[in-house]
């Protein structure tokens, strides 16, 4: 099975400044990776699927890049709603793992 | 405007047994692919199950494979996920989930584009 492991685990930051998440796949995925933001209570949200691929409607500070087995979601400028914990996914196996998430906090 | 309800949820004690369902609105379910998908508490999100369009296909966790059967009621709309000899680990928030296929390239992508807001299984003595 694919092992995807993300870092950091949690994260402290202040509104306006750039953040990175990344993640590392156990073995080449290609470009097969998304990633969600889960708030507390609420349904995950997709924010990027195939790598780089800004879902619709999701605001143009959320980008990913990455390809192979390494993968990177960057908040060029967060924003009081992006206080949330992401989380990756692998969708190259038919296991879809995902990371173990990273918590963003506030500072 | 795509909806996903799960229901079923419940407490338990080790060993029994639960049916979640997840209701599809504002599209049709057996268009697609749809997953189910736990959250355990203080832990990140574990994928469950996946059954295909046609509900001829399935895939399981490894954590659940042997107790738990994914299956799906095109007439219901309607996508089921039958928990069988419940464990104290099965404790989680269960979210169902549509898969989304994006082919627009010369490769094709999944992921998850709508989720229910999920329903809690505690699994005790």
């Amino acid at each position: 099975d694919i092992q995807v492991t993300q870092s950091p685990s949690s994260l402290s930051a202040s509104v306006g400044d750039r953040v990175t998440i990344t993640c590392r796949a156990s073995q080449s995925i290609s470009t097969n990776l998304n990633w969600y933001q889960h708030k507390p209570g609420k349904a995950p949200k997709i924010l990027i699927y195939a790598a780089s691929t800004l879902q619709s409607g999701v605001p143009s500070r959320f980008s990913g890049s990455g390809s192979g087995a390494d993968f990177t979601l960057t908040i060029s400028s967060l924003q009081p709603e992006d206080f949330a914990t992401y989380f990756c996914q692998e969708s190259y196996s038919t296991s879809y793992t995902f990371g173990q998430g990273t918590k963003l906090e506030i500072k | 405007e795509v909806q996903l309800l799960e229901s079923g949820g419940g407490f338990v004690h080790p060993g029994e047994s639960l049916r979640l369902s997840c209701a599809g609105s504002g599209f049709s379910l057996s268009t697609y692919a749809m997953g189910w998908v736990r959250q355990a508490p203080g832990k990140g999100l574990e994928w469950v199950s996946i059954i295909d369009a046609s509900g001829g296909t399935t895939y399981y966790a490894d954590s659940v494979k042997g107790r738990f059967t994914i299956s799906r009621d095109k007439s219901k709309n309607t996508v089921y996920l039958q928990m069988n000899t419940l464990r104290a680990e099965d404790t989680a928030v269960y979210y169902c989930a549509k898969d989304a296929v994006d082919c627009s390239t010369a490769n094709c992508y999944n992921f998850f584009d709508y989720w229910g807001p999920g329903t809690l299984v505690t699994v005790s003595s």
